[in-house]
């Protein structure tokens, strides 16, 4: 069974840091790429980050580039979010996501149940 | 950027009827790069269709997707209690790979 399980997210003071990870099992995890995709409290979906299968490719919506780095470890099935600079604009819910192929560009067959990011001094 | 403006933002149906909801793009993509989720309330979004009209795994026939060029639209045939949610439609032909503001499916 494809499961994908978020952590890290908390309450975090504005220009504050925070690391999210998405736990990966029940599949081959190398073999896929990658999206963070969040959600504002009451709001629509915005992909975030995305990475390909080796994490050689990345890209960033324009809101967080240079703020936030994504990264994996395929030898443990974990991907993570370096959110840096952290805004209110950023309180939301990530979501991990499964693209359906080696590069991010594709929809998303898995997500994860999603941690709440809150900054907010 | 692709913008993606969905309509109706609320439909309003009864179980049994059948329901129509839009994705119009702000440029024409190939429908290869067309998809809709499902989310309900505290879940996250499930993958429906793909490629405009490819049903993923385990999404019932109910469902269908049909569209082109700027214009796509998701059929439900015949609404179950438990389709009931909000619907987005994403588009990624593009980077940034954008999703519409949703439909509000809802009991009348």
């Amino acid at each position: 069974e494809v499961q994908l399980v978020e952590s890290g997210g908390g309450l975090v003071q504005p220009g504050g840091s925070l690391r999210l990870s998405c736990a990966a099992s029940g599949f081959t995890f190398g073999e896929y790429a990658f999206t963070w995709v969040r959600q504002a409290p009451g709001k629509g979906l915005e992909c975030v980050s995305a990475v390909s299968y080796n994490g050689l490719s990345t890209d960033y919506a324009n809101s967080v580039k240079d703020r936030f780095t994504i990264y994996r470890d395929n030898s443990n099935n974990t991907l993570y979010l370096q959110m840096g600079s952290l805004r209110s604009e950023d309180t939301a819910t990530y979501y991990c996501a499964r693209g359906i192929s080696v590069s991010y560009r594709g929809p998303f067959d898995y997500w994860g149940q999603g941690t709440v990011v809150t900054v907010s001094s | 950027e692709i913008v993606l403006t969905q309509s109706p933002g609320t439909l309003s149906l009864s179980p049994g009827e059948r329901a129509t909801l839009s994705c119009r793009a702000s440029e024409s993509f190939s429908s290869y790069f067309l998809a809709w989720y499902q989310q309900k309330p505290g879940q996250a979004p499930r993958l429906l269709i793909s490629g405009a009209s490819g049903r993923a795994i385990g999404i019932p026939d109910r469902f269908s997707g049909s569209g082109s060029g700027t214009d796509f639209t998701l059929t439900i045939s015949r609404l179950e209690p438990e389709d009931f949610a909000v619907y987005y439609c994403q588009q990624y032909a593009d980077s940034p790979y954008t999703f519409g503001q949703g439909t509000k499916l809802e009991i009348q």
